[in-house]
């Protein structure tokens, strides 16, 4: 087990719903960053928390928000869903330049 | 931004033979350069990663070379075996920023 949780770990969503992803960092990693992954593809990098800071952000709108709380765990907000966002969502914790440990993601299907 | 292009994007090889994945990327800034292997449905997992100090790493049967100057690093595999199917994804990043991912290689060992 690598330390790293997400919960839930499918979800299915109408177009337009607003859904919520959690994510708990392995112990020691302040670090958290949250990637897409679409079907055949490689994670796309959708933005990174250092102690509850964002601190970098990819080319995602801005209904993808998220948050990071005292104890590293983090959440990722998707507003007005779109058929688009279906996806793996990644969350990986890492401890300041080391590699990054990935939990096993949510499968989002947006119908 | 960072760009990272890998090539091919599918591989098949014997049982046996030796596989080689060569990704390039762009931003002179990036110092650590990690390979990722995904099976199917599951989390990637970090297999090895080198950093802008080191030319080669080698770990077992994996290999990783890293030529700054030409900006591109490669991952071998030697003696491959069925269980080394799956999709390998490469990345670049500035220390403690994002990972930005290769599209992917599929790579298929042949019995």
């Amino acid at each position: 087990e690598t330390g790293v949780t997400q919960s839930p770990t499918h979800l299915i969503k109408t177009r337009g719903q607003q859904v919520t992803l959690r994510c708990s960092s392995q112990s020691g990693h302040n670090t958290v960053s949250w990637y897409q992954q679409a079907l055949g593809q490689g994670p796309q990098f959708i933005f990174q928390y250092y102690r509850e800071e964002e601190n970098g952000r990819g080319n995602f709108p801005p209904r993808f928000s998220g948050l990071q709380f005292p104890n590293y765990s983090s959440e990722l907000n998707v507003n007005a869903l779109e058929l688009d966002d279906s996806a793996l969502y990644l969350c990986a914790s890492s401890s300041g330049g080391s590699g990054y440990t990935f939990g096993s993601g949510t499968r989002l299907t947006v119908v | 931004g960072e760009n990272v292009e890998q090539h091919p994007s599918t591989l098949s090889v014997q049982e046996g033979d030796s596989a080689v994945i060569k990704c390039t990327y762009s931003d002179s800034a990036s110092n650590y350069f990690p390979w990722y292997k995904q099976e199917l449905g599951k989390r990637p997992q970090l297999i090895i990663d080198i950093r802008s100090n080191v030319g080669e790493k080698k770990d077992q049967r994996i290999a990783v070379t890293l030529n700054k100057t030409a900006k591109h690093f490669s991952l071998h595999i030697t003696e491959t075996q069925p269980e080394d199917s799956a999709v390998y994804f490469c990345a670049a990043a500035d220390y403690g920023q994002n990972f930005v991912f290769g599209p992917g290689t599929r790579l298929s060992v042949l019995p």
